[in-house]
């Protein structure tokens, strides 16, 4: 069973601060995804990795796919009190086509 | 990006009754929908992956006769929550994915938040 873990699960951080968010896994995977998810919505898709050792930025943030596909990192720089959210990654498993989640990391950014 | 409607967005059932969510892709063709279920706090549980016109697969611990899913279509699914409990209780989340196996995306339903009394 591939399986994805993320860390940290929770981090509250002063406006401003920099950080950055983890998420891997002992298995390759095609590509992984980066989900931004508000209280009481559904989770809405940020960026896909494809290729090992993409970077992909988004504003101030910035997404790197690990060379090898197992692992990815999301970069926030200055972040600000609107970055407040969960923020998940998820990738397919295998030939199961199953869309699998990390835990998820719980941000808190303090004005 | 795709649009994927879940409806209703939130319900409230007495225990003992069965409650039915929907979950529809408005603009394109779903291969694949995926079911979860999230707890306060806590990231998405996988309950079952279902593909149009075929059963779908659960995962372990999911009751397959309580949560019945039917994809009729490449646009719906359903899933219905039977003969509800408190413990049923959650937020229920869709999404619909659609490509090749390499390059596949999935996009969200916005969640049905169940309660049951």
């Amino acid at each position: 069973t591939q399986l994805l873990e993320q860390s940290p699960q929770f981090l509250s951080i002063q406006e401003g601060e920099n950080l950055t968010v983890y998420c891997n896994s002992s298995s390759v995977f095609s590509s992984l995804q980066w989900y931004r998810q508000e209280p009481g919505e559904g989770p809405v898709l940020l960026v896909t990795v494809v290729t090992g050792g993409e970077v992909k930025k988004l504003k101030r943030l910035t997404f790197q796919f690990g060379d090898a596909r197992k692992d990815s990192s999301l970069h926030i720089t200055a972040a600000q009190p609107g970055d407040t959210g969960l923020y998940l990654c998820a990738g397919f498993s295998g030939n199961t086509g199953k869309l699998i989640f990390g835990q998820g990391t719980t941000l808190q950014v303090k004005p | 990006g795709a649009v994927v409607s879940q409806h209703p967005s939130w319900v409230i059932c007495k225990s003992g009754t069965s409650v039915k969510i929907e979950c529809r892709s408005l603009d394109f063709q779903a291969t694949t929908m995926f079911w979860y279920r999230q707890f306060p706090k806590q990231s998405l549980m996988l309950m079952a992956t279902s593909n149009e016109g075929s059963k779908a697969t659960y995962e372990q611990g999911v009751e397959k006769d309580k949560f019945l899913i039917n994809h009729a279509s490449l646009t719906l699914s359903t899933l219905t929550v039977t003969s509800a409990h408190p413990e049923d209780s959650s937020f229920y989340i869709c999404s619909a994915s659609y490509g090749t196996a390499m390059n596949t995306e999935a996009f969200f339903g916005q969640g049905t938040r169940l309660t049951v009394v």
